[in-house]
This record gives C-alpha cells, structure tokens and sequence, in this order.
C-alpha cells in the first residue's frame, strides 16, 4: 500500500520567513495529494491540493509543487504569520481524491515565532 | 449546516470494555472515513466506506469492525477494548469526484 513520508517534524520560524515542508510517497499510481492544517484541538482542514497533471499551485502565501518522477511534493508558506502555527500534514491518494482511501504523512508542527 | 458530527467527544473505558463511536453527516457525501491520531503518528486510517453498502480496511483495521448504516453514518467499534486503542479517533467525509475530507471535532477515547 501507499506510504507517506514527511519531513520535517517540527519546524520553527522567525515571522516574515518562508517555510517548506517535504513529503515523499511510495506508490507511483497515486494522483491527488493534499495539505492539511490543524490547529491545537481543532479538526484538520484542507488548505491546498494539487493532482498529478499539475506541477506546482499556489494560493495566496501557500504554494504546492508536485514532481512526479522523484515521488515528491512539498509546502511552501511565504511571510509567514503567527497564525501559521499549527501541525501541517501532506496526504496522498490513487483515485484522485474521488472515493478511496487517503494515506497521511506524520506530519510537521510549525511554530512561527514573533 | 452541522457538517460532520461525531458523539460522543469524550469516553473513559476499562479494558475489555465494548463501545462504539457514532458518526453522521448531512453534506450527502458519499464516502466516509475514520481515523486514528496518536502523538508523532500523524492521522492513520482505521476503515473506510466509499459509497453505501461497502466498507474496506484501512493502515490499522485490527481491533475494530465499522458498520455503514445509510448514506448518512458510519460507526466505528471497538468490541474489546485495549489500553493501546487509546487515541483521538476522528470522522471525515467527501463527495464523490471532489477531494476534500470534511473532519468532526474528534472523540478522545481513553482505555484504562
């Protein structure tokens, strides 16, 4: 089955600075990947996700890019706010994020510091 | 619009002990998932349901059985409970041909 790796696992910055965080996955027919943001007690929420037909997508300050060869995607947040502070996690799935199942990463806690 | 509603968010059992997490949403999803959150273990997948009448094992099955009642719920059972089924179990759903999981608000379960 599929396996999501994801680096780092906690990750700390300087307000204004950019962060990235790396996720590698294993099978090669996946096609969907999302981000999930999850603030302390609260439910995880999708933030951004980019299929397998597009390399890179951006929202604002949050960017995905997505190679394909290397099995690879990762976050970038640009001027990153205290706000940003939460546990981030990379998913991936093979039926383009119709119906089966989604496999998460282990996930990062960023904390952005003032 | 109440989205995904897990019940209950807090429950204290011995081992050995049965009990079963109730989950219902009112988006017409067709699929339906839980999952498990342990510390530095990211969220793992228990079972899922992808459209009414079917249901598959996940990352973790063991220890577990689900039941999708109708389109709306899909409880999770824990028929004997083990001190390392402690976690916070969380309910999601999505629309076919859309990606987004749609979360409850979790229940922590705690087995003693």
């Amino acid at each position: 089955g599929e396996n999501v790796e994801q680096h780092p696992s906690t990750l700390s910055v300087q307000e204004g600075d950019s962060a990235v965080i790396k996720c590698t996955y294993s099978d090669s027919a996946s096609n969907y990947f999302p981000w999930y943001k999850q603030e302390l007690g609260k439910r995880p929420q999708l933030i951004i996700d980019i299929r397998s037909n597009v390399g890179e997508k951006k929202d604002q300050r949050i960017a995905v890019t997505l190679n394909k060869t290397a099995k690879h995607f990762s976050l970038h947040i640009t001027e990153t706010q205290p706000e940003d502070s939460a546990v981030y996690f990379c998913a991936a799935s093979r039926d383009g994020g119709s119906q089966g199942n989604l496999i998460f990463g282990k996930g990062t806690k960023l904390s952005v510091k003032p | 619009n109440a989205g995904v509603t897990q019940t209950p968010k807090f429950q204290v059992l011995k081992t050995g002990q049965s009990m079963t997490l109730q989950c219902a949403q009112d988006m017409n999803h067709n699929s339906m998932y839980w999952y498990r959150q342990d510390p530095g273990m990211g969220l793992r997948l228990i079972y899922y349901s992808a459209s009414e009448g079917t249901t598959d094992k996940g990352e973790v099955p063991n220890g577990y059985n689900v039941s999708r009642l109708n389109k709306r719920e899909f409880s999770l059972r824990l028929e004997s409970a083990a001190p390392s089924q402690t976690s916070v179990y969380f309910c999601a759903s999505r629309l076919a041909g859309a990606g987004e999981l749609f979360f409850g608000e979790g229940s922590r379960l705690t087995v003693l």
